[in-house]
């Protein structure tokens, strides 16, 4: 069964530093997106892709974040300045065509700000 | 704004028995709701997709229910391994062209042989 891929597993990265994080969505699908759960929190959205833009971003994802499709396959998330508040597990998904679809997510990364 | 809510937070069941968690969201003008099992440490696996329109849905030993006029949903696991063991989480998706998935905090379920 196709899954969405996540590398890498676990980040640790100095507070100030930049940080990406890679996706690699099911291959046919066309809306990716971004989540993150800090420990022992919900899970939150952070921000939508389609059609190689933002579709809706959440009040988390300031300036400090962007995401990319550099190819035909990945999707990336960049932190550009990571702060302490960073740490999370960060979880990226996607999904077909239409509303009706369901959100598929990867295992995803653990990212550890010091 | 959505709010999410899981009840019990926790729970502990003997192997075998017939289980029922819990999902109530704030806004009943949803899209879809979506349930989720998270092992320690991993993704989230979907498990069952419920369209607005639909009362409910199965898979396996697995049932969802929604009746979205009163904003609740039930995941009815029929005899329960141990296997089952993990948090499960609901999420609702808006109406209104939203793509986001507003999830509550998860029920952490344990059958124990």
């Amino acid at each position: 069964e196709p899954e969405v891929t996540q590398t890498p597993s676990h980040q640790v990265t100095q507070m100030g530093q930049e940080v990406i994080l890679r996706c690699v969505p099911i291959s046919n699908h066309l809306y990716f997106y971004w989540y993150r759960q800090i420990l022992g929190q919900k899970v939150e959205f952070l921000v939508s892709f389609y059609n190689n833009e933002i579709s809706e971003k959440s009040e988390i994802f300031d300036d400090q974040f962007s995401v990319e499709r550099p190819d035909g396959s990945n999707f990336t998330l960049k932190i550009r300045s990571t702060k302490l508040e960073d740490s999370a597990m960060y979880f990226c998904a996607s999904s077909g065509e239409g509303a009706r679809q369901p959100q598929h997510f990867g295992d995803g990364t653990r990212l550890s700000i010091l | 704004k959505q709010e999410v809510t899981q009840i019990p937070a926790a729970l502990s069941v003997p192997e075998g028995e017939n289980l029922v968690l819990n999902c109530s969201f704030t806004d009943s003008a949803i899209y879809n709701l979506q349930w989720f099992r998270q092992d320690p440490g991993k993704g989230l696996t979907s498990l069952l997709l419920i369209q607005s329109s639909q009362r409910e849905q199965t898979s396996g030993r697995l049932n969802a229910s929604l009746d979205k006029s009163s904003g609740r949903s039930t995941l009815y696991i029929a005899a329960s391994q141990p296997g089952d063991s993990a948090t499960y989480l609901c999420a609702v998706r808006a109406q209104g062209g939203s793509e986001k998935l507003v999830f509550g905090k998860g029920t952490k379920l344990t059958v124990n042989p």
